[in-house]
């Protein structure tokens, strides 16, 4: 969908290096996503956001961190401490209204690589 | 919490014939069954979805049935067309209403 952005589309990581992935949408939804895709697999959540300045961790958020200042925005930030990193990253947002499971709508990927 | 199964993991069907694929979910009060479809590196996109209130959605030559005493639903896919091609994603809500995603279905069409 051309309402949700993310970049880069390809990142390189060096040891020891934290590493921001971008997530911006404009269709007014009120909760994103993050996912973490590796190859012949299922998406698994890292965290969620159903409001500005709050959110929650997935299965996978160790080695993870995300921050949501702005409806808009939801980055999300590869620390050190995540030793595998290498996957696809998927952004995704909905319009939030939890008792009626919205469809989400998914960025195009990031796709992360350990140098 | 919810567990979803996704069979069969690879599929390869004759163009033109059907395709079925099927997920089976844990969470009993689970309302709202996702299919998306992901091409090869790009985004999954959702191409159908079914709400507990219903037995059966179409939408031309995709169909989605959910069964909830047995707790499963299934993508059918009529008249495949090379353009079917891709990996197919079953999801259902956990108790918190995120989704939980099958494994996936890589659907092959052979010409």
């Amino acid at each position: 969908d051309g309402g949700i952005t993310q970049s880069p589309k390809y990142l390189f990581r060096k040891e020891g290096q934290n590493v921001t992935l971008s997530c911006e949408q404009n269709l007014n939804h009120d909760a994103m996503y993050w996912y973490r895709q590796d190859p012949g697999q299922g998406l698994r959540l890292i965290y969620y956001s159903q409001i500005v300045n709050d959110f929650q961790k997935g299965d996978i958020a160790e080695g993870y961190s995300v921050s949501r200042e702005k409806k808009e925005s939801f980055p999300l930030t590869v620390t050190s401490a995540q030793k595998n990193p290498t996957a696809f990253y998927l952004c995704a947002s909905t319009m939030g209204d939890r008792g009626l499971n919205q469809p989400q709508h998914f960025g195009d990927g990031t796709r992360l690589s350990i140098l | 919490g919810e567990n979803v199964e996704q069979h069969p993991s690879t599929l390869s069907v004759q163009e033109g014939d059907s395709a079925v694929i099927k997920c089976t979910y844990s969470d009993s009060a689970s309302n709202y069954f996702p299919w998306y479809k992901q091409e090869l590196g790009k985004r999954p996109q959702l191409i159908i979805d079914i709400r507990s209130n219903v037995g059966e959605k179409k939408d031309q030559r995709i169909a989605v049935t959910l069964n909830k005493t047995a707790k499963h639903f299934s993508l059918h896919i009529t008249e495949t067309q090379p353009e079917d091609s891709a990996v197919y994603f079953c999801a259902a809500p956990d108790s918190n209403y995120q989704l939980i995603w099958g494994a996936g279905t890589k659907l092959i069409i052979k010409p």
